[in-house]
């Protein structure tokens, strides 16, 4: 199951800024944040992820609320190319810890506008 | 750099045909390996994982089978094709946090 929830949808202007929320309030203290984007038919896109602090990247922001309970996706200037539907993930550690199960969810459908 | 590949891209197949499904990655040497299935209009469920050649783990029991007969090398496989195993299946690999995914193979059973 997700351990993740997210809104189904948003919209957003061409050129604003699309602030993404998600809620992971089980989020155990070891366990990733990570954010990945897919577009139709295509294989999921990696954006970002993190554990405590914020983060940046060159595609977009993640701030984490202190308590780790919720986090919100930031894409500054958000083009019609944005146009996916976005996935928060909370990566599960299997075995060793090198590797990680990504527990998908629904997603929230940003539809961009011109 | 890496790069991930799955073929075939689209597949047709009848119930209770064979089904083989291969990935390989390039530019990175022992990879974690995975098979994710997405079926329609929902996330993604992840089917094996491999953190080396011969070495598998299922996550949920299935109809499919995975190998690793290759460092960068992963195949999916099915003796008998049932109808709910159509979906979009795609491999990835991974570094120690982040999971790179392929193009996706789109199965259609019927």
């Amino acid at each position: 199951d997700a351990k993740t929830t997210q809104p189904p949808s948003m919209d957003c202007a061409e050129g604003r800024a699309a602030n993404l929320p998600c809620n992971h309030s089980t989020i155990s203290g070891n366990e990733y944040v990570y954010w990945y984007r897919q577009i139709h038919s295509q294989g999921p896109q990696y954006i970002i992820h993190g554990l405590k602090n914020n983060e940046t990247n060159e595609m977009a922001s993640l701030i984490i609320t202190e308590d780790r309970k919720s986090s919100t996706l930031i894409l500054p200037h958000a083009t019609l190319r944005d146009t996916a539907v976005y996935y928060c993930i909370v990566r599960v550690v299997l075995g060793s810890g090198n590797t990680g199960k990504l527990i998908f969810g629904q997603g929230t459908t940003l539809q961009v506008k011109p | 750099s890496q790069t991930i590949h799955q073929w075939p891209a689209t597949l047709v197949q009848p119930v209770g045909s064979p089904l083989s499904l291969e990935c390989t990655v390039e530019g990175t040497s022992n990879p974690n390996l995975y098979w994710y299935r997405q079926a329609a209009g929902r996330g993604l469920q992840l089917l094996f994982y491999s953190v080396g050649i011969g070495q598998i783990s299922s996550e949920v029991p299935q109809n499919l089978s995975a190998s690793r007969p290759q460092d960068r090398q992963f195949i999916l496989s099915s003796k008998k094709l049932l109808l709910s195993d159509s979906g979009f299946y795609l491999c990835a690999w991974s570094r120690p946090k982040e999971q790179y995914f392929g193009p996706g193979t789109r199965l259609t059973v019927t």
